[in-house]
């Protein structure tokens, strides 16, 4: 089946400091890649996303590429800031599966000033 | 543009309690998903539907039952709540046919507690 494992957390980091969150996933195809971002009280909503094999998908200072032969779709912001702390979540969806996505357990990040 | 909207925000129902939890999109989507967040568990499908009048079983399907009577609308009921259905709620919509990719759009959830 489908899986995505994502780095345990929580995340703590100084303000402008560098960020990974790393992700891996297991799939049968060949899946869209996602990064959701989550704040305090709120849902879910996309942050990024990459449709095929070495697509680098960015938004708001936050890039992930996808990599097929390392099946991985990491996330790096290169300097965080305290409005970036949320709940991210990892995801991967297939067309072929009635766009069902499985999701990662998420990671915390907490960014201090 | 709402998007998507869920009602209620909070609800505490005790043991062998009923209740209908309402998703509305605005977006024309076809597609439409429950899921669950649990700490630590991410978070899982519960039902889903791929179009009005049409309903399917996720990963968590036990104890939950689902309605798409309309295109706009989603539900989620819970016969007879127990506490291991305590959890925070989320529905999501989304439009096939996006060139490889299947966005969701998710409410703002809704929490339920299980007494």
């Amino acid at each position: 089946g489908n899986s995505v494992t994502q780095m345990e957390g929580p995340v703590t980091l100084s303000e402008e400091a560098f960020l990974t969150i790393n992700c891996t996933y297991t799939a049968t195809g060949y899946p869209s890649l996602f990064w959701y971002v989550q704040y305090p009280g709120e849902g879910l909503q996309l942050l990024l996303k990459a449709t095929k094999a070495d697509d680098k998908g960015s938004n708001k200072g936050f890039e992930a590429t996808y990599r097929k032969e390392t099946t991985s779709f990491h996330l790096e912001k290169g300097s965080v800031q305290v409005s970036d702390s949320a709940v991210y979540f990892c995801a991967l969806s297939l067309n072929t599966n009635a766009g069902k996505s499985t999701f990662g357990d998420g990671t915390t990040l907490t960014v201090k000033p | 543009n709402a998007g998507v909207t869920q009602t209620p925000k909070f609800r505490v129902l005790k043991t062998g309690q009923s209740m209908t939890l309402l998703c509305a999109q605005d977006m024309n989507h076809e597609y439409m998903y429950w899921y669950r967040q649990d700490p630590g568990m991410g978070l899982r499908l519960i039902h889903y539907s791929v179009g009005e009048g049409t309903t399917a079983k996720g990963e968590v399907p036990d104890g939950y039952n689902v309605s798409r009577l309309k295109k706009q609308n989603f539900l989620l009921g819970l016969e007879s709540a127990a506490p291991s259905q305590t959890s925070v709620y989320f529905c999501a919509s989304s439009y096939p046919g996006q060139p490889g990719a299947n966005v969701l759009t998710f409410g703002a959830g809704s929490r339920l507690t299980v007494l």
